[in-house]
């Protein structure tokens, strides 16, 4: 159980263009959900933490017009990334979590490539 | 106070030996400590966790220690193999509330046969 589901696995986009990635709860509703920023042979960095219905919190440093979360559903999270920039390639990670009393749950990850 | 440090940040066993990894964090609040591991080119899976409530954990060839008093805990690979290359990750955060869940910095393992 706790599977996490996130498409695209990888996209190569144009500078000045928009990206999409969900991600998705398959097997439980996500009350939380978790979206990651990761540079090679880094840690991840949390970029925004977002519940069911309400808007994204998102940390410090973290452009909320550029990079937009909807969380519209329990069981899916998208990240838009707008007006992408070489500089927003990166892995980009979910995680979701069944609730307070439940462990987090990865996706398997994005690879942006933006030329 | 948010931080996790964790050491080293590579390390070289050969197989068959174990492989330990510290983490160190500051918030007493944070009650639950996940360790992952990630392949190149993959998310993070969960290998194990513990709560404060026991001092050590142990599934299959991992185990986790803890030791509240110092605010440290490690995770050994026993009986390390090859396939156990890939990055770990130390993790805490608060159990039972909506808090997010802070990373360590990583350690890169490689295992030769």
């Amino acid at each position: 159980g706790a599977v996490v589901s996130q498409h695209p696995s990888w996209v190569i986009c144009k500078s000045g263009t928009s990206v999409k990635i969900e991600c998705r709860s398959l097997d439980f509703q996500a009350t939380t959900m978790f979206w990651y920023r990761q540079f090679p042979k880094q840690s991840l960095m949390l970029m925004a933490t977002s519940n069911e219905g309400s808007k994204a919190t998102y940390e410090q440093g973290v452009e909320k017009d550029k990079f937009l979360i909807n969380h519209a559903s329990l069981t899916l999270s998208t990240l838009t990334v707008t007006s992408a920039h070489p500089e927003d390639s990166s892995f980009y990670i979910c995680s979701a979590r069944r609730g307070v009393n439940y462990g987090y749950t990865f996706g398997s990850g994005t690879r942006l490539t933006v030329v | 106070q948010q931080q996790v440090k964790q050491s080293p940040q590579s390390l070289i066993v050969q197989k068959g030996g174990i492989s330990i990894i510290n983490c160190a964090y500051e918030n007493t609040a944070f009650d639950y400590f996940p360790w992952y591991q990630q392949f190149p080119g993959k998310g993070p899976a969960l290998l194990i966790a513990i709560r404060p409530d026991v001092s050590e954990k142990k599934e299959g060839r991992f185990t986790i220690s803890f030791n509240k008093s110092a605010k440290q805990f490690s995770l050994h690979i026993m009986d390390s193999q090859p396939g156990d290359s890939a990055t770990y990750f130390c993790a805490a955060s608060s159990w039972g509330n909506t808090d997010k869940l802070i990373f360590g910095t990583g350690t890169r393992l490689q295992v030769f046969p």
